[in-house]
This record gives C-alpha cells, structure tokens and sequence, in this order.
C-alpha cells in the first residue's frame, strides 16, 4: 500500500528565501502526484500536478519535481512571501483510479 | 462558476445523534471522496464513489454511510456509532481516470 511522508513537518524561513519541501513515497508505480496548500480551517488548493512521465511543472514562484525511481518529490517556493504562509500537502494515488494518499504535509510560516 | 460547495460550515450536535454533511459539485466529475482531518493526522478517506449509485469504503468507513443517486450530489451521514465525530470533513472529487482532486471548503463538526 502506498505510504507518502513528508518532511519535515513545520518549517519557518525569512521572508524572500527559497525554500524546498520535501515528500517521498513507497511505491513508485505512481499515476501521478500532486501538490495542494491548506489554509487554517480552509479547504485544500490544488498547485501543481505532475504525470508520471513528467519531471516537473512550474507554476509561478512553483516548481514541483518528480523522481519515481527514488521515490521523491519536490516543491520549490521561489523569493518566499508572508502570504505563502499554509500548510502544504503531497498526495500520490496507488494506480491510475485509486484514491490519493496524502502525506500529513508541512506547515510553512514565512516571516516578513 | 463552478466548484464543490459543503454545507454547513460549522455543525454541532449531541451525541447520539446521527447527522449529514452535503457536498455537491457542478464540475460534471465522477467521482467523490469524503475525507476525515485531525490534528496531526493528515487526510483520512471515509468513502469514494466513483459512478453513480456505486461507492466504496476507505480507510475509516465504520460508524459513516454515503449514498451517491446524482452525479453532483455525495452526502455523508455520521451515525451514533461513530466513537470520535468531532473532526474537519473534506469532500473532493475529480474526472475518472484524472487524478487531478478539487476540494470543498470543509464542514467542522462538533459532538459534545
């Protein structure tokens, strides 16, 4: 079954760095992988997705990377702003129609 | 404009009680996910449907019931038998065969 960590779990930086989070997943056989946000007590936001024939895709400051032979994904968050501030989440399905696995995500707090 | 919508917002009951939480989508998707959140915890799935008239249990299904007779519409009734109902419950859903999840903003229930 898959299993999607993430680490770490909080994170803080000064406003304007570059920072990188991290997810991983057990079973390379992935479909796809996705990235969302979380606001406190919002729903989630979806950022970026990423094929499984794909090795990354950009969105803005957003860049999420895809390495299925070790089992890793990336979201890099360019020039950080206060309002990136959320907690973010990697989910990653079985197969093509299994539901998402979601990793318990990284809170991010960027400081102005 | 399209989107998931869940009413309502914040919901309190007495314990013993059974209670239903609506999730409607007009994004003309397949399927829909019910998914629990904890502190701490990460996204639980509840129950998936993926066609109507046809469901099936995640992860934590005891104690919740679903039923999907329209397309848009995925309710989620938490009976009396469900030990601990306080929690933060997310619908999503998506086109089959298309991983990309869109989410709700998310009911907060309350079970004193």
């Amino acid at each position: 079954k898959q299993e999607v960590t993430q680490i770490p779990a909080a994170l803080s930086v000064p406003e304007g760095e570059n920072l990188v989070l991290n997810c991983s997943f057990t079973d390379s056989a992935i479909y796809n992988l996705q990235w969302f946000r979380q606001d406190p007590g919002k729903g989630l936001t979806s950022l970026l997705l990423i094929q499984s024939s794909q090795r990354e895709q950009t969105s803005g400051r957003l860049n999420a990377s895809l390495d299925k032979s070790s089992g890793r994904s990336t979201l890099y968050i360019a020039a950080s702003q206060p309002g990136d501030s959320a907690t973010y989440l990697c989910a990653a399905p079985n197969s093509g129609n299994t539901p998402l696995v979601f990793g318990k995500g990284t809170r991010l707090s960027v400081i102005a | 404009d399209g989107g998931i919508t869940q009413s309502p917002k914040y919901l309190f009951r007495k314990e013993g009680q059974n209670v239903t939480l609506s999730c409607e989508q007009n994004l003309n998707h397949d399927a829909m996910y019910w998914y629990r959140q904890d502190p701490g915890q990460g996204l639980r799935l509840i129950y998936y449907s993926q066609i109507v008239n046809d469901f099936q249990k995640g992860d934590i299904a005891e104690g919740y019931s679903v039923s999907r007779e329209k397309k848009e519409s995925f309710p989620l009734t938490v009976t009396s038998a469900q030990k601990n109902p306080t929690a933060f419950y997310l619908c999503a859903s998506n086109i089959q065969g298309n991983h990309e999840q869109y989410f709700g903003p998310g009911t907060r229930l309350t079970v004193t």
